[in-house]
């Protein structure tokens, strides 16, 4: 059965920093194209960053430069590093886990998503 | 502001059917498949359709989706009380280079 489990939000300061995992099993993190994606109290989706499975990256303009995605395949997990955190980063991050297998970006779903760990970034 | 369009409220009567629009560009919907997820409250997001009109494991054929141009619609169906939830599109966008979400339709049964 495949689940995924987030864990490391918190609250901290403006400026500062936090690592965010995600626990997988039931797949290979390895295999697959995974992403973080966050929701603002009361607010939509907003994609943040993803991480292919040869090892490519990207990032939401929003976050590029302060945020890094990586993951650690003998760990089967998955990380977001984020660093000088502002107060519009406060939001319930959930990684997810893309579900087609296909080699073409434009079919990408996500079918699994984790339980989200909720970052508050206020002073 | 949501790279995807959708309207911020839908509602309808147990057993109606209702839809659901989400508007894009040539750079995402235009050249690339439309995925809907449906948000119960306090849940993670769930994947519903993907692929324009593809349904998992386990949704109803109450759960419908189709695609045209660069817009996408979500259609539900013998409408029950515990469809109430958040719906949100989303597809790939060329430009950006990840996925697109739209803003998310709070669905109401009244």
């Amino acid at each position: 059965e495949v689940q995924l489990v987030e864990s490391g939000g918190g609250l901290v300061q403006p400026g500062g920093s936090l690592r965010l995992s995600c626990a997988a099993s039931g797949f290979p993190v390895s295999s697959n194209y995974m992403g973080w994606v966050r929701q603002a109290p009361g607010k939509g989706l907003e994609w943040v960053s993803v991480i292919y499975s040869g090892g490519r990256t990207y990032y939401a303009a929003s976050v590029k430069g302060r945020f890094t995605i990586s993951r650690d395949n003998s760990k089967s997990t998955l990380y977001l590093q984020m660093s000088s955190l502002r107060l519009e980063d406060t939001a319930v991050y959930y990684c997810a886990r893309e579900g087609s297998g296909s080699s073409w970006a434009g079919m990408y779903y996500f079918d699994y998503w984790g339980q989200g760990t909720l970052v508050t970034v206020s002073s | 502001q949501s790279v995807l369009t959708q309207p911020p409220s839908a509602s309808g009567t147990p057993g109606q059917r209702v839809t659901i629009s989400c508007s894009g560009s040539s750079s995402n919907i235009g050249s690339n498949t439309v995925n809907w997820y449906q948000q119960l409250p306090g849940t993670a997001p769930k994947l519903l359709i993907h692929s324009n009109n593809q349904r998992p494991s386990g949704v109803p054929e109450r759960f419908s989706g189709s695609k045209f141009g660069t817009s996408g619609s979500l259609a539900i169906s013998g409408l029950q009380s515990e469809d109430e939830a958040d719906y949100y599109c989303a597809t790939w966008d060329d430009s950006r280079n990840g996925p697109v979400f739209g803003g998310g339709t709070k669905l109401t049964v009244l």
